[in-house]
């Protein structure tokens, strides 16, 4: 395995234009998460998937942007009709089932990221 | 609601140096701690973790300890190196049978000078 594997690294891409971040967790991992970091912050939490079902989402996935793991595999992250605001590393991270990581703590693992520049 | 505050980078230090940076939290129950280090150009990667109070969790030199009454997980080096130079992330999460999302801290960016 080789760890969780995020498509492409960078998208260079003009305002109002849609874009799709791929994401391929760790095969044994049945939660993935992803997060956005902008510059000089920490990664913020976007939304979480059990296998195929999403389970939480937060209030910056705003209706522009989905997300889907359709066969509880790999997951996709769409934005559509990007602003400017929307630039930032989005990172991908997956996670045993809580509980079952060592000593019971949820430990991520996360994908190098996929950096979005939106002109 | 749950949330970590860091000490503010960057921090500067001469191969050899002690090093501390600082991390409180505010959290409801019995939170999981973290840290993750950031190497320039590669994703986030656990540094140590504790899961409850006392805890203290270590690796490749680093030690933090996770502290209920002061609501503090510190993490500390004894004599860092260049190649310790990255971004240092705090994080908690919820207690066991939770969410298990992270709730990160801003990021505490370490250069080290040889």
């Amino acid at each position: 395995d080789t760890g969780v594997s995020q498509d492409p690294r960078h998208k260079i891409t003009k305002r109002g234009q849609n874009v799709t971040f791929r994401c391929d967790p760790i095969s044994e991992h049945n939660r993935l998460y992803w997060y956005r970091q902008t510059l000089g912050q920490g990664p913020e939490f976007l939304t979480y998937f059990q296998n195929e079902a999403q389970l939480e989402k937060s209030r910056l996935l705003s209706d522009r942007f989905s997300a889907e793991r359709p066969k509880g595999s790999f997951s996709t992250l769409e934005i559509q009709r990007t602003e400017q605001g929307d630039s930032a590393m989005y990172l991908c991270a997956s996670s045993h089932p809580v509980g079952q990581g060592a000593n019971g703590a949820n430990v991520l693992t996360f994908g190098a990221g996929s950096r979005l520049t939106v002109l | 609601g749950n949330s970590v505050t860091q000490m503010e980078g960057p921090v500067t230090l001469s191969e050899e140096a002690f090093l501390t940076i600082n991390c409180t939290y505010t959290a409801t129950g019995y939170p999981s701690l973290f840290w993750y280090v950031q190497y320039p150009g590669e994703g986030l990667q656990l540094l140590l973790k504790a899961t409850k109070a006392d805890d203290k969790g270590s690796n490749k030199g680093f030690e933090a300890t996770y502290r209920k009454e002061t609501t503090s997980f510190h993490l500390e080096k004894g004599s860092v190196q260049v190649s310790d130079s990255a971004v240092y992330f705090c994080a908690l999460s919820g207690p066991r049978g939770s969410q298990g999302n992270l709730i990160f801290g801003k990021g505490t960016k370490l250069s080290v000078k040889p």
